[in-house]
């Protein structure tokens, strides 16, 4: 079983529209976990951390689900500037320091 | 604040040459930094990880002899490829993180490095 994993999509969707992304992971010790964005041929940007309690930036709404090793990207009000890949990824403590490990992405792509 | 910047951003190779990455935090002092590598339409993969000052320790699977790493300061660190072959062929991101652990555990990516080995 893959460490990380999301469905690759694409998901196409019209400007506007509301999309969710999910993700799971395997190893119940994973601490910390983000989402990113990665666009075309370059690094990935930290789009925003995930916390237990839920959190929210502006139309972006993420979700952590520790019993369920389950992730969520919720994105409202799509823009067509969304369209990226958007990769969730996971850290644990132990091990490398700080190893970051990276699902292979979903790709989000928006259209007029 | 907290810019990554690596160097080539892409370089075309001979089989059998040696290419050496460059990764330095502009802005920062980065005590630990990452390189990580990427195929196409795969995930990144970490290869090895580096304190300045100390040695690289390498996942699984990396072979350090081929893939040479320096973080001899807190803003640089260097990463060869020796003897590049074209199955090397990838897209080489660093990343740097400031502290270990609480606030400075971000990592802060640099913008990749795209090597083509013929």
């Amino acid at each position: 079983r893959k460490e990380v994993e999301q469905d690759p999509g694409p998901f196409n969707v019209p400007e506007g529209a509301t999309v969710a992304f999910n993700c799971t992971y395997s190893n119940s010790a994973s601490q910390s976990f983000f989402w990113y964005r990665q666009d075309c041929r370059k690094e990935p940007k930290l789009l925003m951390s995930v916390y237990s309690s839920g959190n929210e930036d502006g139309r972006f709404t993420a979700q952590l689900n520790r019993a369920s090793q389950y992730i969520s990207l919720l994105i409202r009000d799509s823009k067509l500037s969304d369209s990226a890949t958007y990769l969730c990824v996971v850290k644990l403590y132990g091990g490398s320091q700080g190893n970051l490990i990276f699902g292979k992405g979903t790709k989000l792509s928006v259209k007029p | 604040g907290a810019v990554v910047s690596q160097h080539p951003s892409w370089v075309i190779c001979k089989s059998g040459t040696s290419v050496k990455i460059e990764c330095r935090s502009l802005d920062f002092q980065a005590t630990t930094m990452f390189w990580y590598r990427q195929f196409p339409k795969q995930s990144l993969m970490l290869m090895a990880t580096s304190n300045e000052g100390s040695k690289a320790t390498y996942e699984q699977g990396v072979e350090k002899d081929k893939f040479l790493i320096n973080h001899a300061s807190l803003t640089l660190s260097t990463l060869t490829v020796t003897s590049a072959h074209p199955e090397d062929s990838s897209f080489y991101i660093c990343s740097a993180s400031g502290l270990a652990g609480g606030l400075g555990e971000t990592q802060y990516f640099g913008p990749g490095t795209r090597l083509l080995v013929l």
